[in-house]
C-alpha cells in the first residue's frame, strides 16, 4: 500500500514564523502535490512537482514555496506565516501512468492542520 | 474555469442508493473524470475514475454522460460508513493536475 505521510498532524506557529510543512512518499511517485483546505472552499492547489528539482504553481501559490530535493520527499514553506494561512494542508503523490488511459490515483496523506496565531 | 460542480449536501437512507451528480461541462476530450471521498479526519481517497464509459468498481459505479458534460456516482447500497465528503474532480490526461470542487457531503441515516 502507498503511503504518503505528513510530519505533523498539528502544527502551532507564531505570526511571521518560517514554518516548513514536510511530506514523505514511499513508492518513488513522480508527482507530488500540496493542497490547502478551507470549510466551504474545498481542496486548493497551492504547488506541484512532477520530478525531482521541478515545480509548478498551482492555482494559490501566494505566500508560499516548495522545495523537491529528493524523489520521495517534498516540502511546502510558508516565508512569513501570516493568520489567513491557518488552514488543513495536504500532501499527495502520484505516478505517470505507464500508458494514456491506464489509471493514477491521487494518494493522500492525513492532513497538517496549523494554526497561525 | 476548470473545476466542477456538485450539490454542497446530499441525504440518504441506510441500505438505500445514493446518486451523487457531478456537473463538468467544460471538461476536454482528454480529461479524465475521477471521484475521491474523504472521510472525518482523514484525507481525500480515490473511489473511481473514467474517462467515456460507464465504469463499475467494489466501491462504486460511475456514469458518464454521452455528451462528458456531467457525470453520477452511484453508491449502490448506503451503510452509515459511506458518510463523507465526495468529490468529482477533472483529471488532465497526463494526471499531473487535478482540479477539486468544493465536493458533497453525504449523510447516510440509520
Amino acid at each position: 500500500d502507498v503511503k504518503v505521510t505528513q510530519s505533523s498532524r498539528y502544527l502551532v506557529k507564531r505570526t511571521g514564523e518560517k514554518v516548513f510543512l514536510e511530506c514523505v512518499q514511499d513508492m518513488d511517485h513522480e508527482n507530488m502535490f500540496w493542497y490547502r483546505q478551507d470549510p466551504g472552499l474545498g481542496l486548493r492547489l497551492i504547488y506541484f512537482s512532477y520530478d525531482v528539482k521541478m515545480k509548478e504553481k498551482g492555482d494559490i501559490p501566494e505566500g508560499y514555496s516548495v522545495s523537491r530535493e529528493k524523489k520521495e520527499r517534498f516540502s511546502l514553506i510558508l516565508e512569513s506565516a501570516s493568520t489567513n494561512q491557518t488552514s488543513m494542508y495536504l500532501c499527495a503523490s502520484s505516478s505517470i501512468p505507464p500508458l494514456i488511459g491506464r489509471n493514477s490515483p491521487l494518494h493522500f496523506g492525513n492532513g497538517t492542520r496549523l494554526t497561525v496565531t | 474555469d476548470a473545476k466542477t460542480t456538485q450539490p454542497n449536501s446530499m441525504e440518504s437512507n441506510e441500505e438505500e442508493p445514493v446518486h451523487l451528480p457531478c456537473n463538468h461541462s467544460t471538461i476536454s476530450g482528454t480529461d479524465y473524470i475521477h471521484w475521491y471521498r474523504q472521510l472525518p479526519s482523514q484525507g481525500p481517497e480515490y473511489v473511481i475514475h473514467g474517462l467515456t464509459s460507464n465504469v463499475n468498481n467494489r466501491m462504486a459505479s460511475l456514469a458518464i454522460a454521452e455528451d462528458r458534460k456531467s457525470s453520477t456516482l452511484i453508491l449502490h447500497r448506503a451503510t452509515l460508513r459511506d458518510a463523507a465528503v465526495y468529490y468529482c474532480i477533472r483529471v488532465e490526461y497526463n494526471f499531473n493536475k487535478f482540479y477539486f470542487g468544493s465536493g458533497t457531503k453525504l449523510n447516510v441515516k440509520p
